[in-house]
């Protein structure tokens, strides 16, 4: 099983819409978890960071559950600016700032 | 304010050659990381050091790959011989660790990556 588990999309959606992407982490001991975007051809870049009771930030809000293992980012009002890939990334427990990086999941909003 | 730089952008070599990846992280950051992303694997960590010492290199697939950083402004990560399936974007990253012991939210600011090609 994969460390960090995300549907590949694409998900293709009308501008204004609401969009939901889940991730499953395998290691329970994982303590920090985080949401990065990535644009096309480049860096991956820091959307926000997720905390077990659950945080928001502006459209984006991001939840923890623990019992199940998964995180999810939810982006209400999707502008076209919104498409990208999102990577969910978990830190490798055993200390430090090993990250682990989903595949991401391709988001493509249209008019 | 500089953010990660790394160089080349792209570069393109026969089988068989050295190639040298080069990067200057944040001022101040202490950690430094190197990521290979291909579209089947996504991002790997290959290596990461902390105050420029390495501290966890078992992502390196291989010996034809090797990281130095030999100061705290500048990493380098060398690939003797290159090889076709080594063709992928790398990406160079830094953070400022305060605990390298304790899982820590501070971000990792990454560079533009380099796109290398081995024909």
């Amino acid at each position: 099983r994969k460390e960090v588990e995300q549907d590949p999309g694409p998900f293709n959606v009308p501008e204004g819409a609401t969009v939901a992407f889940n991730c499953t982490y395998s290691n329970s001991a994982s303590q920090s978890f985080f949401w990065y975007r990535q644009d096309c051809r480049k860096e991956p870049k820091l959307l926000m960071s997720v905390y077990s009771s659950g945080n928001e930030d502006g459209r984006f809000t991001a939840q923890l559950n623990r019992a199940s293992q998964y995180i999810s980012l939810l982006i209400r009002d999707s502008k076209l600016s919104d498409s990208a890939t999102y990577l969910c990334v978990v830190n490798r427990p055993g200390g430090g700032n090993k990250l682990t990086f989903g595949t991401g999941t391709q988001l493509k909003v249209e008019l | 304010d500089a953010g990660v730089i790394q160089s080349p952008r792209h570069e393109v070599t026969e089988m068989g050659q050295e190639v040298t990846l080069r990067c200057k992280p944040i001022s101040g950051h202490n950690s430094l990381f190197w990521y290979r992303q291909t579209m089947m694997r996504g991002l790997e960590l290959l290596i990461y050091f902390n105050n420029n010492v390495p501290i966890d290199d078992s992502g390196m697939p291989e010996d034809r790959f090797s990281a130095k950083m030999p100061n705290a402004s500048f990493s380098t990560l060398k690939i003797q011989p290159s090889e076709p399936r080594d063709s992928a974007v790398y990406f160079c990253a830094s953070s400022s660790l305060r605990d390298r012991l304790l899982p820590s939210n501070e971000k990792l600011f990454f560079g533009s990556g380099t796109q290398l090609s081995v024909l």
